[in-house]
């Protein structure tokens, strides 16, 4: 079984909307962390907002947050008032805790979001 | 800081041929690992290390090989190059993971990445 699925391959989106990129994971670990992370067509990796699973609130960076809905095992990415600069991949990834996390990211498959003038 | 940097960025090889993907940082992090990258796969994790002189296999570790020396170097061997190695590399770093659940200590910050072909 998937254990990051994201189940949006592409979104078109209107320059100024708001997107809400979709993410569910499965995890038995009650220690973990989720990430999303954005890759422009230049290729690179770009860090965007961390969740730990312990965290009470919903994370904030910026114009990017994520709506942690722990129950349901969701950690969507809300980006709000959407620039023609956040065309990119995005992927979502998590890092299970036990055993010291050292087993790294297991991320999904991504969504293509194209933001159009 | 110059943060993760990978060379080269982009290399040929022929089917058979050994190369070294060499990954670097000056952020003073335990942890680094190697991913490759896939198109529809999204990252997938080849090896890893917590520190100098430990490394392990992650996912798909077959056809690699992984040392790690000092705490800023972390070089992907290629012992045989396949055509099936032919992928986008990145290779990643942290501060030690563990259970803080703290973006600080979790967050895995990438470098360029490396585009290989393989002939």
């Amino acid at each position: 079984a998937q254990k990051i699925t994201q189940t949006q391959p592409g979104m078109f989106v209107q320059e100024k909307e708001a997107v809400t990129l979709d993410c569910t994971y499965d995890t038995s670990d009650p220690s973990y962390g989720l990430f999303w992370y954005k890759q422009p067509s230049s290729g690179e990796m770009i860090f965007l907002i961390y969740q730990g699973s312990y965290d009470q609130q919903n994370a904030t960076e910026g114009r990017y947050s994520l709506n942690f809905q722990k129950a349901r095992k969701s950690a969507n990415l809300v980006i709000s008032a959407s620039q023609l600069g956040d065309s990119a991949m995005y992927f979502c990834a998590m890092r299970e805790l036990r055993g010291g996390g050292a087993d790294g990211l297991t991320f999904g498959k991504g969504t293509h979001l194209i933001i159009q003038p | 800081n110059a943060g993760v940097t990978q060379t080269p960025k982009f290399q040929v090889l022929k089917t058979g041929q050994s190369m070294t993907l060499q990954c670097a940082q000056d952020m003073n992090h335990e942890y680094m690992s190697w991913y490759r990258q896939d198109p529809g796969m999204g990252l997938r994790l080849i090896h890893y290390s917590v520190g100098a002189g430990i490394t392990d296999q992650g996912e798909v570790p077959n056809g690699y090989n992984v040392s790690r020396s000092t705490t800023e170097d972390f070089p992907l061997r290629l012992l045989s190059a396949a055509p099936s190695q032919t992928s986008v590399y990145f290779c990643a770093s942290s501060y030690d993971p563990g259970t803080s659940g703290s973006s600080v200590q979790e967050t895995q910050y990438f470098g360029p990445g490396t585009r290989l072909l393989v002939l």
